[in-house]
């Protein structure tokens, strides 16, 4: 099946840093990429949908100067949080979209990245 | 707007059978998927519909009514290991698509 890596899986940093993310699909091309935010016992919410080569569309309420998003190529993908601040803490999963059988699309996720900022 | 809707805890006995019901109203609709998902792991794939009826996978089964905006995941034989978060997703047209995920659901399977 398709593979979709992270990178960090963890990372703790302090208040008033950035903080990079990095999603690669590792043995495909992925038209799409999304990026999702998940609190404790919460739900995926999406946070932007990302194409190769344009700008990310970003959900409403998510700020796109505070949640950099950059979509270089067809195998990789980075969330880019600003001037992180505890709030900021949560659970990052990035996905990698790609045509299945048919008409299609499986969505492979990547492991996720747990930021703590203190 | 978008909006899906499941039940937030459900409870069952190991052997038994559970169905996890899924409710949406959302802007377009191009697929529903299920998705399992333990405690700080990512989400897998489970079960996909498009078109109304039952697609069966083994001991999962899911069903979907596009007229009444309804979906559910129906769970056979359930195992201590199938205690997890069960999340549906709609796909919806978005300039191109994108996910809208459900409130999900816990599943707590008791010996």
């Amino acid at each position: 099946g398709a593979v979709v890596s992270q990178h960090p899986s963890w990372v703790i940093c302090k208040s008033g840093t950035s903080v990079k993310i990095e999603c690669r699909s590792l043995d495909f091309q992925a038209t799409t990429m999304f990026w999702y935010r998940q609190f404790p016992k919460q739900s995926l919410m999406l946070m932007a949908t990302s194409n190769e080569g344009s700008k990310a569309t970003y959900e409403q309420g998510v700020e796109k100067d505070k949640f950099l998003i950059n979509h270089a190529s067809l195998t990789l993908s980075t969330l880019t949080v600003t001037s992180a601040h505890p709030e900021d803490s949560s659970f990052y999963i990035c996905s990698a979209e790609s045509p299945s059988s048919g008409s299609l699309y499986e969505q492979y996720f990547g492991p996720g990245t747990r930021l703590t900022v203190t | 707007g978008q909006n899906i809707d499941q039940p937030t805890e459900m409870t069952a006995t190991e052997g038994a059978i559970v169905q996890i019901n899924c409710t949406y109203q959302t802007s377009g609709f191009n697929g529903l998927f299920w998705y399992q998902q333990h405690a700080g792991e990512a989400p897998t794939f489970l079960s996909y519909n498009v078109l109304d009826g039952l697609e069966e996978k083994g001991r999962f089964s899911s069903f979907l009514s596009r007229s009444k905006g309804y979906s559910y995941l129906l769970l056979k034989e359930l195992q201590m290991k199938d205690s997890a978060s069960y999340l549906c997703a709609v796909r919806v047209p978005s300039g191109p698509y994108k996910y809208i995920f459900g409130t999900g659901t816990r599943l707590k399977v008791l010996a």
